[in-house]
């Protein structure tokens, strides 16, 4: 099976853009999980989808968004962006509850 | 906040030797996995132990859990240059409700050949 992708892989923005970050999780997952990884505050949670819906989030502000489509696709947005939103941003996905299968990342630089 | 904090950050070995990592976490859990992570790439899956399980080997690595403690460890043995990366420990603590891996600050490990 095709492994977890994500795209774009690297993406500059300016300070106020928002972005757009897409994860196809493995054929036969339904569960998308999305984290951050930053040098200062490391791995963190930001939400996970299954089936459509968030079922699980973490502790980040409104402007970390996410969606997902019927084919099990993930979407995140981030809007206004800020300095501190510069990070590898990681997508995982499940077939059960257990072991989460990681894509490659997106390295977002905000400017 | 993290749920756990890895313990050595850093450890630098000649290549086959014995890397032991530990992994200390805070809430009971429903099992605990270990990733290694390449230079600032993806995370890959490397062992999943349950919150009923002591030990767990797979190839040259080796897990333990101890809940009383709150705590686990990874010994990768006979190390090889390739398995310099950082190693993080993540705890689910989802009891069927979801994924949501709560990870440690991690360890770097350098395998010197």
């Amino acid at each position: 099976k095709a492994g977890v992708t994500q795209t774009p892989r690297y993406l500059i923005k300016t300070r106020g853009q928002q972005v757009t970050l897409s994860c196809s999780p493995i054929s036969g997952h339904r569960s998308v999980s999305w984290y951050q990884q930053t040098p200062g505050q490391g791995l963190q949670f930001l939400f996970e989808y299954f089936s459509e819906t968030q079922r699980n989030k973490g502790n980040f502000p409104g402007r970390f968004s996410g969606r997902q489509f019927s084919n099990s696709r993930s979407e995140m947005n981030v809007s206004t962006l800020e300095l501190g939103d510069s990070a590898l941003y990681l997508c995982a996905s499940a077939g059960g509850q257990e072991t989460q299968y990681f894509g490659p990342g997106t390295r977002l630089l905000v400017l | 906040s993290q749920q756990g904090e890895e313990d050595p950050q850093a450890l630098s070995i000649q290549e086959g030797e014995n890397a032991t990592m530990n992994c200390s976490y805070k809430t009971s859990i429903n099992n605990l996995q270990w990733y290694r992570q390449n230079s600032g790439r993806g995370l890959v899956h490397l062992i999943l132990i349950r919150s009923n399980e002591r030990e767990k080997h797979s190839g040259r690595l080796r897990v333990t859990l101890d809940t009383s403690k709150k705590s686990s460890s990874l010994l990768i043995t006979a190390s090889r240059a390739a398995d310099t990366a950082s190693y993080f420990c993540a705890t689910d603590v989802q009891w069927n409700a979801g994924n949501m891996l709560t990870f440690g600050g991690g360890t770097r490990l350098m395998v010197k050949p």
